[in-house]
């Protein structure tokens, strides 16, 4: 089961970027990186999976070194309406079982 | 297009009792996961729903349940409640049935156990 580990808490300032690390020592080989982010009373919402080097879509970026043991979500020039928790979220594609596992999230307050 | 739905949002039951909470994915949506959230325990993956066969099951016993209809609505059961199943209950739905693809998730039912 690949446990990840994530900092409980950043702050950041408008227009800063803003680099969340998730460690997953025991990621298995079909294990795919996931990060979501939730704000209070709502479910979570989907921001961007990789399984290695960079990923990058319109919100955020996705960074997986070689070993593929941690990854850093990164999000450019945030806003206050970035201010929610960030999950890690590491699966095996086709996988059955427990494996699925969340990490405990990232409480990212934007300040202005 | 509409999200999915989940029903009822906010639900208090007494200790020994059962609870059904109903998720209604988006449509065109086949697969169904539950997740339990509370602050102590986080995120937890509860059972995966494909085509109305439970594919993965998360670490719960047997008291949390399931159900998958022909039209991919689903239903959660937790029998002879506990207080520590006071929780932010949780289903989100994929088109397809890889659970690595974007997943859409609900507003949540929180349930309060007294």
């Amino acid at each position: 089961l690949a446990k990840t580990t994530q900092p409980i808490s950043m702050d950041s300032y408008e227009g800063q970027e803003v680099n969340i690390t998730c460690s997953h020592n025991n990621i298995a080989t079909n294990d795919y990186i996931t990060w979501y982010q939730q704000f209070p009373s709502q479910g979570p919402r989907f921001i961007i999976q990789g399984y290695k080097t960079k990923v990058t879509n319109e919100v955020a970026s996705l960074f997986i070194p070689a070993d593929r043991k941690s990854s850093t979500l990164s999000l450019p020039r945030v806003s206050l309406s970035d201010t929610a928790v960030y999950y890690c979220l590491v699966g095996g594609r086709n996988n059955y079982g427990q494996n699925f596992v969340f990490g405990p999230g990232t409480r990212l307050s934007v300040l202005p | 297009k509409a999200g999915v739905t989940q029903t009822p949002r906010y639900l208090i039951k007494t200790r020994g009792q059962q609870v059904t909470l109903s998720c209604s994915p988006i449509s065109g949506h086949r697969s169904v996961s539950w997740y339990q959230q509370t602050p102590g325990q986080g995120l937890q993956f509860l059972f995966e729903y494909f085509s109305e066969t439970q594919r993965n099951k998360g670490n719960f016993p047997g008291r949390f349940s399931g159900r998958q209809f022909s039209n991919s609505r689903s239903e959660m059961n937790v029998s002879t409640l506990e207080l520590g199943d006071s929780a932010l209950y949780l289903c989100a739905s994929r088109f397809g049935g890889d659970m690595n693809t974007e997943a859409f998730f609900g507003q949540g039912t929180r349930l309060t156990v007294v």
